[in-house]
């Protein structure tokens, strides 16, 4: 069965600096595998999507590397703003059932102090 | 960019009645699914669907629930006689084979 954690759990950093969140799933069997960020009480805003075959993506101060095969994800946002504070989660899609589930992580809850 | 509604945003009942939740998926997305959130925890899978028929779901999505996308847009949830422990934001979301998931702002059930 497929699972994914998240560490660290939240995070508080200030302004200005480069953080590091990580993911890492117990199935290497992926499509894929997609981070979003979740503003409280609100939906989940897709930020990247990496597929299987692919090592990295990037999108403006946002970039995600996938290792498939350590079951391991980074998404590496640099040069924080208060504005990036929010609830970062990552979900991969299993390859069972012609990769219609994704598993979500327990997400990681970031800080950005002004 | 083409969004995924949901309505209502909010929905307040009693225990023992039935709710519907609606969800617009982006129109030409094939694959829809719902997931649920409890306050504090993980996001959870409830079911997915296409080509008009439920392709997976999880334990959670009991006989107590149902999918039914009754035309061209719509795609709803119901459960049919509602616990307090159905309380939780519901997530209506779509996508194509392997592209992005694409999320609703969810519907907040709240069970009295």
């Amino acid at each position: 069965k497929q699972e994914v954690t998240q560490i660290p759990a939240a995070l508080s950093v200030p302004e200005g600096e480069n953080l590091v969140l990580n993911c890492s799933f117990t199935d290497s069997a992926i499509y894929n595998l997609q981070w979003f960020r979740q503003d409280p009480g609100k939906g989940l805003t897709s930020l990247l999507l990496i597929q299987s075959s692919q090592r990295e993506q990037t999108s403006g101060r946002l970039n995600a590397s996938l290792d498939k095969s350590s079951g391991r994800s980074t998404l590496y946002i640099a040069a924080s703003q208060p504005g990036d504070s929010a609830t970062y989660l990552c979900a991969v899609r299993r390859v069972e059932n012609y990769g219609q589930n994704f598993v979500f992580g327990p997400g990681t809850r970031l800080s950005v102090l002004p | 960019e083409p969004e995924v509604t949901q309505t209502p945003s909010h929905q307040v009942t009693q225990m023992g009645q039935e709710v519907i939740l609606r969800c617009v998926p982006i129109s030409n997305h094939l694959y829809f699914y719902w997931y649920r959130q409890i306050l504090g925890q993980k996001v959870e899978f409830l079911v997915s669907f296409y080509n008009n028929e439920i392709s997976e779901k999880s334990e959670i999505f009991d006989d107590q629930f149902s999918v039914e996308r009754p035309d061209g847009s719509n795609f709803t949830l119901k459960i049919r006689s509602t616990k307090l422990e159905d309380s939780a934001m519901y997530f209506c979301a779509s996508s194509n084979s392997y592209s992005p998931l694409h999320f609703g702002n969810g519907t907040r059930l709240t069970v009295t």
